[in-house]
C-alpha cells in the first residue's frame, strides 16, 4: 500500500532563511509519480511539481528546488531565501502506476515565514 | 487555471439532511475526483470518475455517492449528512487523458454539519 509521510507538522522561519520540507514515501511499485502542492491561507491547492520515478534528476525553479532520492524514498522540497508569501501548507503526494488515479497525500507541513 | 468551479462554496446544514455538492469543468477532462480535507489527514479520495457514468470508490467512500451524467459535471451526494462529514471538499480533474497525468483542484467547498 502506498503511504506518504511528512514528519514536520509545522515549521517557522525568518524571512530570507532557507527551509527544507521533508517527504518520505512508501510504495511497492517500480513506476510511480510524486507531487508537491501548495495551499496558501486563501485555501486553494496549487500544483508545484510532478516527478516520475524513472527520472531522478533534481529540479530547480527559481527559489524552489526538489531533491528526489529513490535510495531513501524521499522527495524533499527546499525554498531558498524564503519570503512571507511562501507561508502556506505544503503537501507531498504519491500515485502508484498500479493504483490508477489514486493520489495519496501526506498530512502536510505548515510553513510560516516571519518578517 | 484548470477551469474548475465548485458550488456551493460554503454550506451549513443539519444532521440527517441530504446535501449535494457540484463540480463543474469547462475543458472536457475525462477524469474527475472528489477529496475531503481534514486536519491531520491531508486530502483523502472519496470517489472518482473516469468517464460519463463511470465511477469508482476511493478510500473514504462510506456515506457518499456520486453521479456523472455528463462530462462537465461531477456531483457528490451525502444522503444523510453526519457531523463527521464536516470538512472541506475539493474537486479535481486530470490534466490529460491518462490517469497518470497531473491533478488540478477546484477552489473547495466548506461544509459544516450541525
Amino acid at each position: 500500500a502506498q503511504k506518504v509521510t511528512q514528519a514536520q507538522t509545522e515549521i517557522s522561519v525568518v524571512e530570507k532563511e532557507d527551509v527544507t520540507l521533508d517527504c518520505v514515501y512508501e510504495t511497492r511499485d517500480t513506476t510511480y509519480y510524486l507531487f508537491w502542492y501548495k495551499q496558501p491561507p486563501s485555501g486553494e491547492l496549487v500544483f508545484l511539481i510532478r516527478r516520475n520515478s524513472f527520472d531522478e534528476q533534481n529540479e530547480i525553479s527559481g527559489r524552489y528546488s526538489w531533491n528526489f532520492q529513490k535510495s531513501t524514498s524521499s522527495f524533499n522540497f527546499t525554498i531558498t531565501a524564503s519570503q512571507v508569501v511562501d507561508s502556506a501548507v505544503y503537501f507531498c503526494a504519491l500515485r502508484e502506476e498500479t493504483s490508477g488515479s489514486r493520489l495519496t497525500f501526506g498530512e502536510g507541513t505548515q510553513l510560516t515565514v516571519n518578517p | 487555471d484548470a477551469g474548475i468551479t465548485q458550488s456551493p462554496r460554503h454550506k451549513v446544514t443539519e444532521t440527517g439532511t441530504p446535501v449535494t455538492l457540484r463540480c463543474h469543468q469547462t475543458e472536457n477532462h475525462r477524469y474527475m475526483y472528489w477529496y475531503r480535507q481534514d486536519p491531520g489527514h491531508g486530502l483523502r479520495l472519496i470517489h472518482y470518475s473516469y468517464g460519463v457514468k463511470d465511477t469508482d470508490k476511493g478510500e473514504v467512500s462510506d456515506g457518499y455517492s456520486v453521479s456523472r451524467s455528463k462530462t462537465e459535471d461531477f456531483l457528490l451526494t451525502l444522503e444523510s449528512a453526519t457531523s463527521s462529514q464536516t470538512s472541506v471538499y475539493f474537486c479535481a480533474i486530470n490534466s490529460g487523458v491518462s490517469s497518470r497525468d497531473t491533478q488540478y483542484f477546484g477552489p473547495g467547498t466548506r461544509l459544516t454539519v450541525l
